[in-house]
């Protein structure tokens, strides 16, 4: 158990929608990143926020945002969804935005399905 | 352009033999790498790290290589257990703090270690 945990496990959803996937980090952590796994894109890095405000942002479509909440808690929303948005999104979390001893560890995953 | 990939999709070994799973690289300015393992329906799980100022790294059973000169680095598993079995990643990042911005992990596409009995 890496201590980082993800809302939901499961998620079926029809092509158009909106959904927001949560993820809670490690105590203590600061850094919040977004990662996408699909079959043919394998593991992609989205977007990541330290504190609060966003600090990187890989392959995140524009159609994708994210935000980290005073708590530290953070939500990925995901809209006019399709077919080619199933995957897994896995949240991760590090202590702190760069640098040594930074190692990033990651959730158990959402796993995204559009119909 | 930047990119971490991995030589081969899948490998095959005898439990209790060792494995090596090798990666390549392409960024000069990568200067932090990590092998993660990820199980069948679970997230990437850290095994062991390197950075660009050491050649080998050991852990508990496991020893990263790396060589700079052809950028490419290698995760080595002793006595393969069954537990072993998953897909193996390897990642690279920048650390340098002065290098402005923050950067999240470059991942390869992956090797699927199966374990013979």
């Amino acid at each position: 158990d890496s201590g980082v945990t993800q809302t939901p496990k499961h998620l079926i959803t029809a092509t158009g929608q909106r959904v927001t996937l949560r993820c809670s980090p490690r105590s203590g952590d600061l850094s919040v990143y977004w990662y996408q796994q699909s079959l043919d894109q394998g593991l992609q890095f989205l977007i990541q926020y330290y504190n609060g405000e966003e600090r990187a942002k890989g392959n995140i479509l524009e159609r994708f945002s994210a935000q980290q909440f005073p708590d530290l808690h953070s939500e990925l929303n995901l809209s006019s969804l399709e077919l080619g948005d199933s995957a897994l999104y896995f949240c991760a979390s590090s202590p702190r935005v760069k640098g040594h001893n930074n190692e990033q560890f990651f959730g158990p995953g959402t796993r995204l399905t559009v119909l | 352009g930047e990119s971490v990939g991995l030589h081969l999709p899948t490998l095959s070994v005898q439990e209790g033999d060792n494995s090596i799973i090798n990666c390549a690289y392409s960024n000069s300015a990568s200067d932090y790498f990590i092998w993660y393992k990820q199980e069948s329906g679970k997230g990437p799980q850290f095994i062991i790290d390197i950075r660009s100022n050491m050649d080998k790294r050991q852990g508990q059973r496991v020893t990263v290589l790396l060589n700079k000169t052809v950028k490419h680095l290698s995760l080595q598993i002793a006595a393969t257990q069954p537990g072993d079995s998953a897909v193996y990643f390897c990642a690279e990042n920048r650390e340098k703090e002065s290098g402005g911005g923050a950067d999240g992990l470059t991942f390869g596409k992956g090797t699927h270690l199966i374990i013979q009995p």
